[in-house]
């Protein structure tokens, strides 16, 4: 069985940076053929891809926030890190990890945190 | 890159069949046989209900199907039930620039 949990803070300043880890048990991120993603939804919105990542050294990041975003994978805490910088409201949402298939073709994702709620606000 | 297009809401009474609709280009669903759907209740995580187009996850009733034709997707419930009441997604590859897109969702009422 694969958990992930999200965690992180909940309120962030806008023009800050948002940090958020992701922590996984019954799999390894840096070392599993799988890939690992983060994914997130505004409130009352739909889903929207962020970033992925594969084996610690390939990272795929959505183009429109390439410039804000780091993706990567502490593999002696085996968590999943999110760090994205200079945050509007348009940013506020909830942040998902999942793992998706180990197809680069594959887009599915089998395993999913519960999600954390980031608000961005003064 | 824009989201793959669904259907605002779709409805059907219990026993019902109801097919939700998922459009993109030849950049995605039309280039790779790799939809995914996933199923999400209010407050709850995404839930993979259909991979490689149409395959189901173990656990996964065989109401909920899936298929492909040209750049379009459609997942289809069978004999609708309650609990089916849901947001439902679709997803696909979309290369190696804009790598996964997600379809925009689908609100599934049960009258």
């Amino acid at each position: 069985q694969v958990l992930l949990q999200e965690s992180g803070p909940g309120l962030v300043k806008p023009s800050e940076t948002l940090s958020l880890t992701c922590a996984v048990s019954g799999d390894s991120v840096g070392s599993s053929p799988y890939y690992w993603a983060w994914i997130r939804q505004s409130p009352g919105k739909g889903l929207e891809w962020i970033g992925t990542l594969y084996y610690s050294a390939t990272i795929y990041y959505s183009p429109s926030l390439k410039s804000r975003l780091i993706i990567s994978v502490d593999m002696s805490t085996n968590e999943l890190s999110l760090r994205l910088s200079s945050v509007t409201a348009t940013d506020s949402a909830i942040y998902y990890c999942a793992r998706r298939a180990s197809r680069l073709r594959e887009a599915s994702f089998d395993y999913w945190g519960r999600g954390v709620l980031v608000t961005v606000s003064s | 890159q824009s989201a793959l297009t669904q259907p605002r809401s779709v409805s059907g009474s219990p026993g019902q069949s109801v097919t939700i609709s998922c459009t993109g280009t030849s950049s995605d669903v039309g280039a790779y046989n790799y939809v995914s759907w996933y199923q999400q209740h209010p407050g709850k995580a995404p839930k993979l209900i259909i991979y490689d187009v149409d395959k189901r996850p173990s656990g996964v009733p065989n109401r909920f199907s899936g298929s492909e034709s040209g750049n379009t997707a459609s997942l289809t419930i069978s004999a609708l039930q309650a609990e089916d009441e849901a947001d439902y997604y679709c997803c696909s590859y979309a290369g190696d620039v804009n790598f996964d897109v997600f379809g925009t969702g689908t609100k599934v009422t049960v009258l």
